[in-house]
């Protein structure tokens, strides 16, 4: 069956540091991953989205990697600051046309 | 720009009852989605709609459960009968295209007793 697991349900990191968080996946051949942020409370609210023919994407402290061999992504986010505390969830789409499966997130705290 | 616009945030009705949820999309978007939320099955894609067509409904869990979008600025999800298992947190999110990211609205709270 398909299935996506994030690597913890939670991780707790220290300020400053780089949090690394991982989305593995089987079954699936994505056409490409997107990572999103849920505060308590609130909807994901979209950070980052790499295709399947790109290796890595960064955006200001966020970093994401996608290996297809591997069947994974890695989110690290550098200099982790404690309002980088909330859930972090990645979503595959299987076939670009916007059919979004979910992990079932990781809940970072960055702890000052 | 309002974003996605969700309507109740929160809903606490008896079993039995029929429940409807609605969601104005952000202008422009073509397509919108229904998700639910769960701490068991996490978030969950129920319906996906493309210029105010059902593309697919295979996440949509029986019959109980239906959803319809009228026009491009506006979306129901209706379950009727509601059962207590139906509690969850509903979503409702919009794009641009596909293949692009997502807008999630608040959220509507859905509690049946």
């Amino acid at each position: 069956s398909q299935k996506i697991e994030q690597n913890s349900e939670a991780l707790n990191i220290q300020e400053g540091k780089t949090a690394t968080l991982t989305c593995n996946y089987t079954n699936y051949s994505p056409a490409y991953l997107q990572w999103y942020r849920q505060d308590p409370g609130r909807g994901p609210v979209f950070l980052l989205l790499i295709r399947e023919n790109e290796k890595e994407k960064r955006k200001e402290r966020l970093k994401v990697t996608f290996d297809t061999t591997l069947k994974q992504s890695l989110f690290h986010i550098t200099a982790s600051q404690p309002a980088d505390s909330a859930t972090y969830l990645c979503a595959l789409d299987t076939t670009g046309a916007n059919n979004l499966f979910f992990g079932t997130g990781t809940r970072l705290t960055v702890i000052p | 720009d309002a974003g996605v616009i969700q309507s109740p945030r929160h809903e606490v009705t008896e079993m039995g009852q029929e429940v409807t949820l609605r969601c104005k999309p952000i202008s422009g978007h073509n397509s919108l989605f229904w998700y639910r939320q769960t701490m068991m099955r996490g978030l969950e894609l129920l319906i996906y709609f493309n210029n105010n067509v059902p593309i697919d409904d295979s996440g949509m869990p029986e019959d109980r459960f239906s959803a319809k979008m009228p026009n491009a600025s506006f979306s129901t999800l209706k379950i009727q009968p509601s059962e207590p298992r139906d509690s969850a947190v509903y979503f409702c999110a919009s794009s641009p295209g596909q293949g692009v990211e997502q807008f999630f609205g608040p959220g509507t709270r859905l509690t049946v007793l």
